[in-house]
Parts: C-alpha cells; structure tokens; sequence
C-alpha cells in the first residue's frame, strides 16, 4: 500500500528558533499534501493543502508566513514552523492524496515538536 | 462550514459489541470516512462510505445515511487493542479535504 514517511519523529528547539519538517510520499506520486496539527485530546485541524507547483492554501486561522510549506516535488512537501514559540508545541500530521478515488489520502507517522 | 458531533468518550467490555455514532452538516459531501487513532500515532485508515447503507469489513461495520447526515462505526467483539480514538472525516466538495469531528474516546476493559 503506500507510504507516507515524515522526518523528525520528534523534535526539541528553543523559542525562536525554525523548524522544518519532512513529508514524503515512499511509493507514488502525490499531487495534493495536506497538513495537519493535532493538540492533545482534540482531533486533526487542517492547516493547509499543499499542491505540488503551486502555493499551498491555508486555512483561516493559519499565519502563512508563520507555517511555510513548500511542495517542490511530486513526492516531498515541507512544513517549517517559523520563529517557533512554546504554543506552537503540538503534533503535526501530514497526509497525501493520490488523483481521484475514494481512499486515497494517506497518512504520516506524525511529528511531535516540542518548543522551550 | 462543517459541522461533524461525535460523543467525546465511550467504554466497553471485552467481546462485547459498540456501535460509534457521527452526525454531519457540510456544504457537499463526497464521502465519509472512519480512521482509527492510538494515542502519539497518525490515524490509520478503517472505512469508507459514499452510498447509503452498510459496508462491512471483519469485525468493523460502517454504515451511513446521507439523507439524514448520519453515520456509525460498529465494532464486534471487542479486543482490548481496539481501545484507541475514532474519528469520523468527511469530504466535502474538495476530493480528497476532509473534515475531521473530534474524535470518539474508546475504552475496552477486560
């Protein structure tokens, strides 16, 4: 089946600092990616779709120049949390789409980031 | 917008039978899914219903009625690793975007 892998699993920073994080699609073309960032005991809240090509769409509430995503490839899209502060704290989830059909959208193992 | 309600929390006994409910309210409906969450890991894939009625896979039912914007998840002889979060997602006129409710809180005791 496919295979959606993200890098880190985890990660420590300090506030202020940047984080990206690495989603990829292992065994087939993904044309829309989208994120995800879950807070403990809440469900997944879209934050973006990300198009391949193209700027990604965000959702309300969502600082683009805060979250940037960069989607350069068929197979890899990036998430980097900018200028990270301690609220950003949270469990990020990507997932790929495949063109068309009813299941096709396929989840990462997630990423927690944890910001000091 | 979107509006999907399931219960926060349910428990349960080993081999017994639970049936998870969700109701929906969104601006187009392309399909409504089921995944199941154990806690630090992403959602995995359960069901998926686009028609009305019953699809059954194993041990896990889904079943659906678009008419009423309603659906449940049913889960037969319950396994102590079948305690986890379920979420039920739904597609709106975007393929492929869903919208998540906030997730059913199983707990299946021994």
């Amino acid at each position: 089946g496919a295979v959606v892998s993200q890098h880190p699993s985890w990660v420590i920073c300090k506030s202020g600092t940047s984080v990206k994080i690495e989603c990829r699609s292992l065994d087939f073309q993904a044309t829309t990616m989208f994120w995800y960032r879950q807070f403990p005991k809440q469900s997944l809240m879209l934050m973006a779709t990300s198009n391949e090509g193209s700027k990604a769409t965000y959702e309300q509430g969502v600082e683009k120049d805060k979250f940037l995503i960069n989607h350069a490839s068929l197979t890899l899209s990036t998430l980097t949390v900018t200028s990270a502060h301690p609220e950003d704290s949270s469990f990020y989830i990507c997932s790929a789409s495949l063109a068309g059909g009813p299941d096709t959208q396929y989840f990462g193992p997630g990423t927690r980031l944890t910001v000091l | 917008g979107q509006n999907i309600d399931q219960p926060t929390e349910m428990t349960a006994t080993e081999g017994a039978i639970v049936q998870i409910n969700c109701t929906y309210q969104t601006s187009g409906f392309n399909g409504l899914f089921w995944y199941q969450q154990h806690a630090g890991e992403a959602p995995t894939f359960l069901s998926y219903n686009v028609l009305d009625g019953l699809e059954e896979k194993g041990r896990f039912s889904s079943f659906l009625s678009r008419s009423k914007g309603y659906s449940y998840l049913l889960l037969k002889e319950l396994q102590m690793k079948d305690s986890a979060s379920y979420l039920c997602a739904v597609t709106g006129s975007t393929l492929g975007r869903l919208y998540f409710g906030r997730g059913t809180q199983l707990t299946v005791w021994p």
